[in-house]
């Protein structure tokens, strides 16, 4: 089946530097892309929504230079948490929408950032 | 908003143990109605869906049937296995937002 790839799986950086993720569709082309953040048991929160070649979508809340995202193909999104602070420590998910005529979604396995 | 609320693990039962995860929605119109499931060190992946009112989706033994009398969509197994041991999230899609709402997700872990 489809596999959408994220890495890295878990990252722990100091306060002040940037951290960059990255998520892969591996057999499939993603015209779109969401990210979401979860804190411990609460629900995924959407973060935002990007299309490829296309500026990203941020839900409201969302600081837009601080999570900074890419789409750059129909392969591959970023997510950069620029200048980290100990609250952005949490676990961030993507997803692919498979760009053919089933639409279907697919997560990545997701990313444990810890902010020192 | 849209919002989904589920029960709050973790659960823990015994192998052919009846599971039940309790699930209510809040969304504006008709939404699709969805249950993922991550197995540890996996990504989310889709188990089973309902579209519209009084459907059931069922996939590997587990079932849920879309009430939307009681905004409701509950998910159920006769006979869990250790295998089963996994976070399980509900969803739902509104059809104007186009995203997906996830509850905050429950633990279930199976014992031999």
């Amino acid at each position: 089946g489809a596999v959408v790839s994220q890495h890295p799986s878990r990252v722990i950086c100091k306060s002040g530097t940037s951290v960059k993720i990255e998520c892969r569709s591996l057999d499939f082309q993603a015209t779109t892309m969401f990210w979401y953040r979860q804190f411990p048991k609460q629900s995924l929160m959407l973060m935002a929504t990007s299309n490829e070649g296309s500026k990203a979508t941020y839900e409201q809340g969302v600081e837009k230079d601080k999570f900074l995202i890419n789409h750059a193909s129909l392969t591959l999104s970023t997510l950069t948490v620029t200048s980290a602070h100990p609250e952005d420590s949490s676990f961030y998910i993507c997803s692919a929408r498979d760009g053919t005529a089933s639409e279907k979604l697919f997560f990545g396995s997701g990313t444990q950032l810890s902010v020192l | 908003g849209d919002s989904v609320t589920q029960m709050e693990g973790p659960v823990t039962l015994s192998e052919e143990a009846f599971l039940t995860i309790n699930c209510t929605y809040t969304a504006t119109g008709y939404p699709s109605l969805f249950w993922y499931v991550q197995y540890p060190g996996e990504g989310l992946q889709l188990l089973l869906k309902a579209t519209k009112a009084d459907d059931k989706g069922s996939n590997k033994g587990f079932e849920a049937t879309y009430r939307k009398e009681t905004t409701s969509f509950h998910l159920e197994k006769g006979s869990v296995q250790v295998s089963d041991s996994a976070v399980y999230f509900c969803a739902l899609n509104s059809p104007a937002g186009n995203k997906l709402t996830f509850g905050g997700g429950t633990r279930v872990l199976v014992k031999p």
